[in-house]
């Protein structure tokens, strides 16, 4: 199998906490792990490419101070969401691509529902 | 990055009819993937086909790729309440980058 798991996987917090939303490859050791975000009734847009051992590559418009990324090991990838504000309520999904993969295949989280008040 | 276009955006139908999404993209690429989310929850992978495959099958999936037009199709067969979701193309733009599509909302009625 290819489980990957997210925790916590819904989240309330109140205006200009943060918060930390871990992602594990359950049974696979993950090269690569990506973190995207999800407005309603959208698509998913990918935030980073997180890479154990070295820093985490950020897409244009995330801010890289405001979404800290550690990717501590093979199969662990944290997400923190500094100082959150109503308007980083969204749906967090991270996804593992597997050690060893020949091509692209990508294997997604359950989410985070995260909501600031 | 600039994101796929699918349509439709919504698609309606009753179970036991076909339903057909279709994704169009605006690079070259290596593969496509097809993804299926349910509401609120991650990301199911269902089929991915490669640049140099025209058409894959996967149970009551079909999936075509021309490449010549960056546009794949999705068909779903004999399709049953259970399939609505979400159904979302994602390329890979000769990167190991995903970027999806828009979306197509299925909705199966009974």
């Amino acid at each position: 199998g290819a489980v990957v798991s997210q925790h916590p996987s819904r989240v309330i917090c109140k205006s200009g906490t943060s918060v930390k939303i871990e992602c594990r490859s359950l049974d696979f050791q993950a090269t690569t792990m990506f973190w995207y975000r999800q407005f309603p009734k959208q698509s998913l847009m990918l935030m980073a490419t997180s890479n154990e051992g070295s820093k985490a590559t950020y897409e244009q418009g995330v801010e890289k101070d405001k979404f800290l990324i550690n990717h501590a090991s093979l199969t662990l990838s944290t997400l923190t969401v500094t100082s959150a504000h109503p308007e980083d309520s969204s749906f967090y999904i991270c996804s593992a691509r597997r050690l060893g993969e020949d091509y692209n295949e990508q294997f997604f989280g359950p989410g985070t529902r995260l909501t600031v008040l | 990055s600039q994101q796929g276009e699918e349509d439709p955006q919504a698609l309606s139908i009753q179970e036991g009819e076909n339903a057909t999404m279709n994704c169009s993209y605006k690079t070259s690429i290596n593969n496509l993937q097809w993804y299926r989310q349910n509401s609120g929850r991650g990301l199911v992978h269902l089929i991915l086909i490669r640049s140099n495959e025209r058409e894959k099958h996967s149970g009551r999936l079909r999936v075509t790729l021309d490449t010549s037009k960056k546009s794949s199709s999705l068909l779903i067969t004999a399709s049953r309440a259970a399939d609505t979701a979400s159904y979302f193309c994602a390329t890979d733009e000769n990167t190991d980058k995903l970027i999806f599509g828009t979306g197509t909302r299925l909705q199966v009625f009974p």
